[in-house]
This record gives structure tokens, sequence and C-alpha cells, in this order.
């Protein structure tokens, strides 16, 4: 199974503040990489694919970048509705692994 | 638009048989390149992919629990179902079931259902 590892678990930060959520894979997954949001009692929402894609109707504040084993995804500039737990995941090769988690905590 | 919605009991027994529904609307199964997934989530924990299941009924389990599961599609009723035999406490969980998309060969869970809480308790 591929690991996928997130850092930090956790972070806090103020609004207007940038952010950046790294997550390594423990092979090269090239740019098979999603980023996932999700807030407290509610499902998942994908934010990016394919490492660097927005997905439509995500903010442009998002971005990804990376390949290989090492990706980044980075908000620019931090808005309440942004506080959430992120998850990286990995769409290579079956079982489609999760991180761990990086909670986004407002300081 | 599409949405996906999780049926089933919210608490099972130990030793007892899982069995989950999945009903989606705004697109279909027989299409070439879609697929459904399941994935969980103990409570405050991380999520955990299950299974999936493709168009043309390519099927695909996760090695830890493969032996636990099914996943199969009823086409005509826009349904998937997942059944997880021999539940035990640890498998309480928030279960998930998402569109597995495509677009240029990539692949991603877009969009989710609600989840279902499944408690395991005698």
């Amino acid at each position: 199974d591929i690991q996928m590892t997130q850092s930090p678990s956790s972070l806090t930060a103020s609004v207007g503040d940038r952010v950046t959520i790294t997550c390594r894979a423990s092979q090269t997954i090239t740019n098979y990489l999603n980023w996932y949001q999700q807030k407290p009692g509610t499902a998942p929402k994908l934010l990016i694919f394919a490492a660097s894609t927005l997905q439509s109707g995500v903010p442009s504040r998002f971005s990804g970048s990376g390949s290989g084993t090492d990706f980044t995804l980075t908000i620019s500039s931090l808005q309440h509705e942004d506080f959430a737990t992120y998850y990286c995941q990995q769409s290579y090769n079956t079982p489609y692994t999760f991180g761990q988690g990086t909670k986004l905590e407002i300081e | 638009q599409i949405t996906l919605k999780e049926s089933g009991p919210t608490l099972v027994k130990p030793t007892q048989t899982l069995t989950l529904t999945c009903t989606f609307s705004g697109f279909s199964l027989s299409s070439d390149g879609v697929g459904v997934g399941w994935i969980r989530q103990p409570p405050g924990k991380a999520l955990e992919w299950l299974a999936r299941i493709y168009w043309d009924d390519d099927k695909r389990y996760s090695p830890s629990l493969k032996s636990r599961l099914t996943i199969t599609k009823d086409t005509s009723k826009n349904q998937v179902v997942l059944t997880m035999t021999n539940m035990a406490p640890v498998d309480t969980a928030t279960y998930y079931c998402a569109r597995w998309g495509f677009k240029l060969g990539y692949n991603w869970f877009d969009p989710w259902g609600q989840g279902i809480l499944v408690t395991v308790s005698s």
C-alpha cells in the first residue's frame, strides 16, 4: 500500500494568513493526488485533483503543487470558511489511501 | 446535479453483517469510466477507502478488509450496495459513498453522500 503522510497534523492561523500543508507519498504517484476539505459534521469536498487542478467552484486562493512523492496545498489568504480539516488522497493505484488529515484552526 | 445518499442500519451487533445502500441520481453507472466508492471515517479519525465499483462491474477492495467486503451495483435502480461481514466495535464509523469521477485519466471522489453513522455495539 502507498502511505500518505501529511504535515503538520494541526495548524493554527489567522484570517488573511498564507498557509501551506504538505503531503508525502511513500512511493511515486506522479501527480495522481487529490485534496479534500472537511468541515465538522459534513462530508469531504473535493478541492483539487491531479495535484494542481482546481475543482470547479473552488476559490482561486486554493492551489496545489508537486509531483512524484511531495505535494503541497496552499491557501493564499485564509478566510473564516477555510477553517476545516484537509486530507490528501492518492489515486495512483488501489488501495486509494488518504493522509491522516491536517486540522486548520483559527488563532 | 449529482447527489448520493447512504441508507441502512445505524446500529448493528458484533458478528452481524452490515448492508449499506447508496442511492444516487444525476449520473448513470452504465456510462464509460463512471464508478462509485465507499469510504469510512471512525469518530475523530481519518478517512479510509473501502471499495470501488466501475461501470463495467470491475471491483476493487481495501486489502485489509477484502475478505469481509462485497460491493455490487444495480444500474436500473441507481444503487450500489456494500456488505461487510463480521462487524466489530472497531468498525464503528461514518460510512460515505461517493462518485468516482474522472477526467483526462485522473480520478477522484466527488461528490460525496452525507454519510451514515454506524455503531457496532451489543
